[in-house]
């Protein structure tokens, strides 16, 4: 099994440009959530799902769009970046289970935003 | 409102010594969860522990210990004779869970630990 995997693991951007970022599970999991991690902040929740074809906001959600089309994979959208959204990416997902069921994460994407 | 804090940003030991991270939490909810992750250098995330709210036994797995009180809400994690792996960034989490399958996580800010050998 891979786990968690996200894909670009480095990205720069210029200010106003778009990407996807894209994060995949093969552990069947139903509930998938996108953080971001700023230096000194710890981590912070952007979007989440509880299964697929489902999305919903979490704490900073501004700036970002996500899809979950397929139950394997959660997209993060940025329609137009901005420098403030510089950042490390960590997307993450969990067994239905339980409610405690610890996340697992992915390798994080390191995003530069010029 | 949630929070977790740990005050220790950075914290250097010399390899064989023993070093404490502490963890604060709040929160009104009597049922939660605390987690432990590891961040090494690599970056990715490392589970360590959980532990719920009702279960205030204290957890030993090989050099990691953790130490759960509920009376200082205090979930400390021990490191005994650190070794140079275990310098990374670690986090304590606080969990509260939602019947909609929602996990309300909030992390610390993170300790950074650095093992001299």
């Amino acid at each position: 099994n891979a786990g968690v995997t996200q894909t670009p693991k480095f990205r720069v951007l210029k200010t106003g440009q778009s990407m996807t970022l894209l994060c995949a599970q093969d552990m069947n999991h139903e509930y998938m959530y996108w953080y971001r991690q700023d230096p000194g902040m710890g981590l912070r929740l952007i979007h989440y799902s509880v299964g697929e074809g489902t999305t919903a906001k979490g704490e900073v959600p501004d700036g970002y769009n996500v899809s979950r089309l397929k139950k394997q994979n959660f997209l993060l959208g940025l329609e137009s970046a901005a420098p403030s959204q510089t950042s490390v990416y960590f997307c993450a997902s969990r067994g239905n289970s339980g409610t405690y069921n610890e996340q697992f994460f992915g390798p994080g994407t390191r995003l530069t935003v010029l | 409102a949630q929070k977790v804090t740990q005050a220790q940003t950075e914290i250097s030991v010399v390899e064989k010594e023993d070093v404490t991270l502490d963890c604060v939490y709040e929160t009104r909810d009597t049922t939660y969860y605390l987690f432990w992750y590891k961040q090494p250098p690599s970056g990715e995330l490392v589970f360590l522990i959980r532990r719920n709210s009702f279960d205030e036994q204290n957890e030993i797995s090989g050099r990691y210990s953790w130490n759960f009180q509920k009376s200082t809400s205090s979930f400390n994690f021990t490191i005994t004779a650190s070794q140079v792996v275990d310098s990374a960034v670690y986090f304590c989490a606080l969990i509260l869970p939602n019947s909609g399958g929602y996990q309300k996580v909030t992390f610390g800010t993170g300790t950074k630990l650095q093992v001299i050998p």
